[in-house]
């Protein structure tokens, strides 16, 4: 399996505030992509990276940004964060010397909680 | 607008028949499908895939169909066990690495 950690792995916080969750991944591996889960909605693209400062939005990243200063790191930052933004957040990796792009792998998730 | 459709919220199979995961697609530019598996409190992991230059991909008992004319994908499992239960994502990707999911279906595969 894919060396892919994801901190924290739970939070509560409370409107208005901001939170920045990370993923981490050993693997080097040159994509790296942070999705959100909704019921009724699978997966959603919030923001990806193609390579170490290079980051473009996804389908759902109003309210989010990103930032990867390392081939290891990808930060996601909820700049003030609201109850529509409770979900859990998985960040995915793909691209490795040997392999195909498309196929991602997902780190563990983190459950947020927007009181 | 939902480009990749999982109609079936859920579906309930016996051990050792068949299950039958369904997964309808709007965009006719997707070249790349895949199909995921996730338990409850884990990330999803990757199970299967095909290119749409094919219509037919195997891998022990999963099984995925394309359908490029109906825009169609399926995932056939044989024999279902009780560890298959998870809920299943199927996703596709026009290039880029970029994948768009459907919302899901919920398999139970009972003893």
């Amino acid at each position: 399996d894919a060396g892919i950690t994801q901190s924290p792995r739970h939070k509560v916080t409370e409107t208005g505030t901001p939170v920045t969750l990370r993923c981490h991944q050993t693997e080097n591996h040159r994509y790296m992509y942070w999705y959100r889960q909704d019921p009724g909605h699978g997966l959603r693209l919030i923001h990806y990276s193609y390579g170490v400062k290079d980051t473009d939005k996804g389908e759902v990243s109003d309210g989010y940004s990103v930032s990867r200063s390392k081939t290891e790191d990808f930060l996601l930052t909820l700049e003030s964060a609201t109850s529509s933004q409770t979900s859990v957040y998985f960040c995915a990796i793909s691209g490795g010397l040997a392999g195909n792009y498309n196929e991602q792998f997902f780190g563990p998730g983190t459950r947020l909680t927007v009181l | 607008d939902q480009q990749v459709k999982q109609n079936s919220p859920s579906l309930s199979v016996q051990e050792g028949r068949i299950s039958i995961l369904n997964c309808d697609y709007t965009n006719s530019m997707f070249d790349y499908f895949l199909w995921y598996k996730k338990y409850p409190a884990e990330g999803p992991t990757f199970l299967i895939s095909i290119s749409s230059i094919k219509d037919k991909n195997e891998d022990g008992r999963f099984t995925v169909f394309l359908n490029k004319s109906a825009k169609h994908l399926s995932l056939h499992i044989v024999p279902s066990q009780p560890g298959d239960s998870a809920v299943y994502f199927c996703a596709a990707s026009n290039q880029g690495g970029k994948l768009i999911f459907g919302q899901g279906t919920e398999l139970s595969v009972k003893p």
